[in-house]
């Protein structure tokens, strides 16, 4: 059973730097092309897409935000981690992990483009 | 990376269909067959209904379907019923592994 939980602050103050854990099970960070993404949605507002990782550690950011992500993984703890500097009120959201999985092609496996599993989501707070 | 547009709401009696546009440029709907879309109720995680324009997950209902014509994609639900009630997202693949939300849709069963 696959499953993704976050887990992280739910208050942080204006200029703070934002820490947000996924912890994944049913499935291996290693695992050829498989990956992970964090996708916000402020209350009230669309979903936004702001950054994978893949199992061989390639990496890609939303332009608008890449300056002030980063993401990484831990693959013995099965988890991938977010870090979002100079927090902001307008950063306000709830934010998800949510799985992109491995296809198997004739020509190999390769990383599919949907999410098929997500987090619950983590709601954070950017306040003083 | 612009938001894809989509209509802010769409509504149907049970049982009518209703369709829901999503429209993007050609570097992003227009430029691959990788829309995807998702589906909210309050306060959960959103839910894949569709992918890969027209494909459905296992257990989504065939009441679901997509399609895409240029830089415009849509999900059609035939059928209506009252759990469909919820918001959704388009999603589409914007290259160098780059994702783009819709603006959302909320989707009202009379």
């Amino acid at each position: 059973q696959v499953t993704l939980k976050e887990s992280g602050p739910v208050l942080v103050k204006p200029t703070e730097t934002l820490t947000l854990t996924c912890t994944v099970s049913g499935f291996s960070l290693s695992d050829a092309r498989m990956g992970v993404s964090w996708i916000r949605q402020p209350p009230g507002k669309a979903l936004e897409w702001l950054a994978h990782i893949f199992s061989n550690d390639e990496k890609s950011y939303s332009t608008s935000l890449k300056n002030r992500l980063t993401i990484s993984k831990d693959t013995s703890k099965g988890q991938v981690v977010l870090t979002m500097t100079n927090m902001d009120p307008v950063d306000t959201a709830t934010y998800y992990c949510a799985r992109i999985p491995a296809i198997t092609m004739v020509r190999g496996i390769i990383p599919a483009t949907y999410f098929d599993y997500w987090g619950q989501g983590t709601l954070v707070t950017v306040s003083s | 990376q612009s938001a894809l547009t989509q209509p802010r709401s769409v509504s149907g009696s049970p049982g009518q269909s209703v369709t829901i546009s999503c429209t993007g440029t050609s570097s992003d709907v227009g430029g691959y067959n990788y829309v995807s879309w998702y589906q909210q109720h309050p306060g959960k995680a959103p839910k894949l209904m569709i992918y890969d324009v027209s494909k459905r997950p296992s257990g989504v209902p065939d009441r679901f379907s997509g399609s895409k014509s240029a830089n415009t994609a849509s999900l059609t639900i035939s059928g209506l019923q009252a759990e469909d009630e919820a918001d959704y997202y388009c999603c589409s693949y914007a290259g160098s592994f780059t994702f783009v939300f819709g603006t959302g849709t909320k989707v009202t069963v009379l």
